[in-house]
C-alpha cells in the first residue's frame, strides 16, 4: 500500500498566519491527491482535489500544490474557523490510504 | 437535499456481526462509486471499502478482507456494509463517502457517520 506521511503531525499558529502542510507519498500518485478539514465531531470536508482544485465553496484562502510524490496546503491568512485536523489522501491506488493528520491549534 | 445518512452502529460483542446502511438523496446514486471510512476514537482516517458505481467491482482493506462485505442497492439508493467476526481494533465511527464515476476521484460526500462498538 501507498504510505502517506504528513508534517507536522500538530502546529500551533495565530490568526492571519500564513500556514504550510506538506504531504509526501512513498510513490508516485501522479496529482490523485486530496485534502480534507475535520472538526471535532463532525465528518471530513473535501477541501481540495487533483492536488490543487478548490472544492466548490471552500474560500480562497486555501490552496494546494504538487505532483508525484511532494504535495503541500497552504492557508494563507488563517482565521479562527480553520482551527481543525487536516489529512492528505491518495486515490491513485484503490487502497486509498491517509495521512496521519496535522492537528492545527491556536497559539 | 443532497446527503448520506448512516445507520445501523451500536454495541455488539468481539465475535459476533453487524450490518451498517447507508441511505443517499438528492443525487443520481447509481451514478457513483461509495466507499467506507472508518476513524477509530482519537485516531486518524482509514478506508475500509469501495464499490464501483454498478456493483461490479469491489476492494476492501487488508484488515478487513474476509470479514466485511460491501454491497449497494441501487434500486433503494442504499449502500451496506456487513461486518462479521467483529473484533475490538474495528471500534470506530463508520462513515458512507460518495466518490465519483470512477474508483479513483475524490471523496466529495460524506455523511455524519454511525459508531461501532465491539466489546464485550
Amino acid at each position: 500500500a501507498i504510505r502517506m506521511t504528513q508534517s507536522p503531525s500538530s502546529f500551533s499558529a495565530s490568526t492571519g498566519d500564513r500556514v504550510t502542510i506538506t504531504c509526501r507519498a512513498s510513490q508516485s500518485i501522479s496529482s490523485y491527491l486530496a485534502w480534507f478539514q475535520q472538526k471535532p465531531g463532525k465528518a471530513p470536508k473535501l477541501l481540495i482535489y487533483a492536488a490543487s482544485t478548490l472544492q466548490t465553496g471552500v474560500p480562497s484562502r486555501f490552496s494546494g500544490s504538487g505532483s508525484g510524490t511532494d504535495f503541500t496546503l497552504t492557508i494563507s491568512c488563517l482565521q479562527f474557523e480553520d482551527f481543525a485536523t487536516y489529512y492528505c489522501q491518495q486515490y491513485y491506488s484503490y487502497l486509498y490510504t491517509f495521512g496521519q493528520g496535522t492537528k492545527l491549534e491556536i497559539k | 437535499q443532497v446527503q448520506l445518512v448512516e445507520s445501523g452502529g451500536g454495541v455488539v460483542q468481539p465475535g459476533r456481526s453487524l450490518r451498517l446502511s447507508c441511505t443517499a438523496s438528492g443525487f443520481t446514486f447509481s451514478y457513483y462509486a461509495l466507499h467506507w471510512v472508518r476513524q477509530a476514537p482519537g485516531k486518524g482516517l482509514e478506508w475500509v471499502a469501495v464499490i464501483s458505481y454498478d456493483g461490479t467491482i469491489k476492494y476492501n482493506e487488508d484488515s478487513v478482507r474476509g470479514r466485511f462485505t460491501i454491497s449497494r442497492d441501487n434500486s433503494k439508493n442504499t449502500l451496506s456494509l456487513q461486518l462479521n467476526s467483529l473484533r475490538a481494533e474495528d471500534t470506530a465511527i463508520y462513515y458512507c463517502t460518495r466518490g465519483g464515476r470512477l474508483l479513483n476521484s475524490a471523496f466529495e460526500m460524506w455523511g455524519q457517520g454511525t459508531m461501532v462498538t465491539v466489546s464485550s
